[in-house]
C-alpha cells in the first residue's frame, strides 16, 4: 500500500505557464512534507517543504499548498521554465519523536515536461 | 560547498559478489541515510544514522545487507551474496540533524548480472 501517491506520471505545460503537481497521502501521522527535483543520472534535489503548521509555504516560483483535512498537497511553479522539465517527487515524515520521524516515503514521481 | 558524494557511480558485478558503496556526506552533518531506488519507483528508505549508530535499520531488505558510519562521516553499504534482484540505484542523503531537509548524492547505480 502506497502512503504517499502521486496519479500523475506525466504533465506538459507551456513555458511561462503554471505548473500544478499533485501528491495524496493516506498516514495521517505524517507532518512534513518536501518536494524534490531529479534528473537524469542526478541525485533528488531538494526544493521546498512544509510543515503541517502551515497550509502555504513560498520560495520564489515554487509554492507549497497543504490541506490536511484532504491530505493533499500541491506544488505551483509560476512562470515554468524549460529548465523545470524533471521528475518531481513528493516526500513525507512524521516530524515527531519516535521511529519513523526522520525516514522520507517518497511517491513515485510525476514527469514534468515544459515546452518552449 | 561540497555535496554528498557517492562512490563508485556504477558497480557492474556477479550474483554472489560482495559490494561495498561509499557515501561522503556534507561536511558538518550529523545524520546519514541510505535509500533504494528501482526504476519507476520513488526512493525507499533502508537505514538512518545519527553520529556513528545506526538509528533506524528497519528498512534493511534481509541480513544480507549491512551499513556502517565508524567515525560519524563517511559510511560504507555493504551487501553480501549480492542478488539479481538486489540491482537499483542506491542513494545517501545527509542532513544538519534530524527532520530537516535531506540532501542527496548522485547516487551508485549497481547492476547485478
Amino acid at each position: 500500500d502506497q502512503q504517499v501517491k502521486q496519479n500523475s506520471p506525466s504533465l506538459s505545460v507551456q513555458e511561462g505557464r503554471i505548473s500544478i503537481l499533485n501528491c495524496d497521502y493516506t498516514n495521517s501521522m505524517f507532518d512534513y512534507f518536501l518536494w524534490y527535483k531529479k534528473y537524469p543520472a542526478e541525485g533528488p534535489t531538494f526544493l521546498i517543504s512544509i510543515s503541517s503548521i502551515k497550509d502555504k509555504n513560498e520560495d520564489g516560483r515554487f509554492t507549497v499548498f497543504l490541506n490536511k483535512s484532504a491530505k493533499h498537497l500541491s506544488l505551483h511553479i509560476v512562470p515554468s521554465q524549460p529548465g523545470d522539465s524533471a521528475v518531481y517527487f513528493c516526500a513525507a515524515s512524521g516530524s515527531g519523536s519516535g521511529a519513523g520521524s526522520y525516514q522520507l516515503t517518497f511517491g513515485k514521481g510525476t514527469k514534468l515536461s515544459v515546452i518552449p | 560547498g561540497a555535496g554528498v558524494s557517492q562512490t563508485p557511480s556504477n558497480k557492474v558485478t556477479e550474483k554472489g559478489k560482495y559490494v561495498e558503496l561509499r557515501c561522503d556526506p556534507i561536511s558538518g552533518h550529523t545524520a546519514l541515510y541510505w535509500y533504494r531506488q528501482s526504476l519507476g519507483q520513488g526512493p525507499e528508505f533502508l537505514i538512518y544514522f545519527q553520529g556513528t549508530g545506526a538509528a533506524d535499520d528497519s528498512g534493511l531488505p534481509n541480513d544480507r545487507f549491512f551499513a556502517v558510519r565508524p567515525e560519524g562521516s563517511v559510511s560504507t553499504l555493504k551487501i553480501q551474496r549480492t542478488e539479481r534482484g538486489d540491482s537499483a540505484v542506491y542513494l545517501c542523503a545527509s542532513s544538519p540533524g534530524p527532520n530537516q531537509p535531506q540532501h542527496f548524492g548522485d547516487g551508485t547505480r549497481l547492476s547485478i548480472l
